[in-house]
């Protein structure tokens, strides 16, 4: 058990809806990372916080948006869904803004399906 | 930009087999490299790390080695387990000149490892 916590673990929704992804951080870390897995693409990075600002911003989609709340947890909104947007969603997270010597913990992900 | 390359697989290997799983990397800058582990139906657990060159990382009997000359970070294990069986992966962060990474990991493609009995 990384720490870290997502929900839900299993989404099931259909093509043009929106969905909010929730990740809580292990505890005392302030950096929140998401990742999108899928079969073409691999592993892919989205998006990262830290302390409640944008940090890093990867591949991310227009229709696909985050925040980090005081309380540290993190939601990924996605909007206008299609079905190549079925993935498993990671989050993960680490105590420093992303240093050569931190590790980032990965909960165990949520698994959208778009029908 | 950056990118990490692993060896196409899938692996396959007997119990207590020699494991060496290939991966090279391209990065404009420092990075740091890593092995994470995806076990079946769960999240991502790291392996190993290295964050500067020569260093060796070590866990769990496996070891990677940062060679800065031929940009790789080999993963080998002596003496494979069933349990080992997973999927593998190769990532780096780059950091700037100052030693600031930019928090992003750029991962390899994955290697899925079975181990027979």
């Amino acid at each position: 058990d990384s720490g870290v916590t997502q929900t839900p673990k299993h989404l099931i929704t259909a093509t043009g809806q929106r969905v909010t992804l929730r990740c809580s951080p292990r505890s005392g870390d302030l950096s929140v990372y998401w990742y999108q897995q899928s079969l073409d693409q691999g592993l892919q990075f989205l998006i990262q916080y830290y302390n409640g600002e944008e940090r890093a911003k990867g591949n991310i989609l227009e229709r696909f948006s985050a925040q980090q709340f005081p309380d540290l947890h993190s939601e990924l909104n996605l909007s206008s869904l299609e079905l190549g947007d079925s993935a498993l969603y990671f989050c993960a997270s680490s105590v420093d803004p992303g240093g050569l010597a931190d590790t980032q913990y990965f909960g165990p992900g949520t698994r959208l399906t778009v029908l | 930009g950056d990118s990490v390359t692993q060896m196409e697989g899938p692996v396959t290997l007997s119990e207590e087999a020699f494991l060496t799983i290939n991966c090279t990397y391209t990065a404009t800058g420092y990075p740091s490299l890593f092995w994470y582990v995806q076990y079946p139906g769960e999240g991502l657990q790291l392996l190993l790390k290295a964050t500067k060159a020569d260093d060796k990382g070590s866990n769990k009997g496996f070891e990677a080695t940062y060679r800065k000359e031929t940009t790789s970070f080999h993963l080998e294990k002596g003496s494979v387990q069933v349990s080992d069986s997973a999927v593998y992966f190769c990532a780096l962060i780059l950091a700037n000149a100052g030693g600031t990474s930019y928090g992003k990991l750029t991962f390899g493609q994955g290697t899925i490892l079975t181990v027979h009995p």
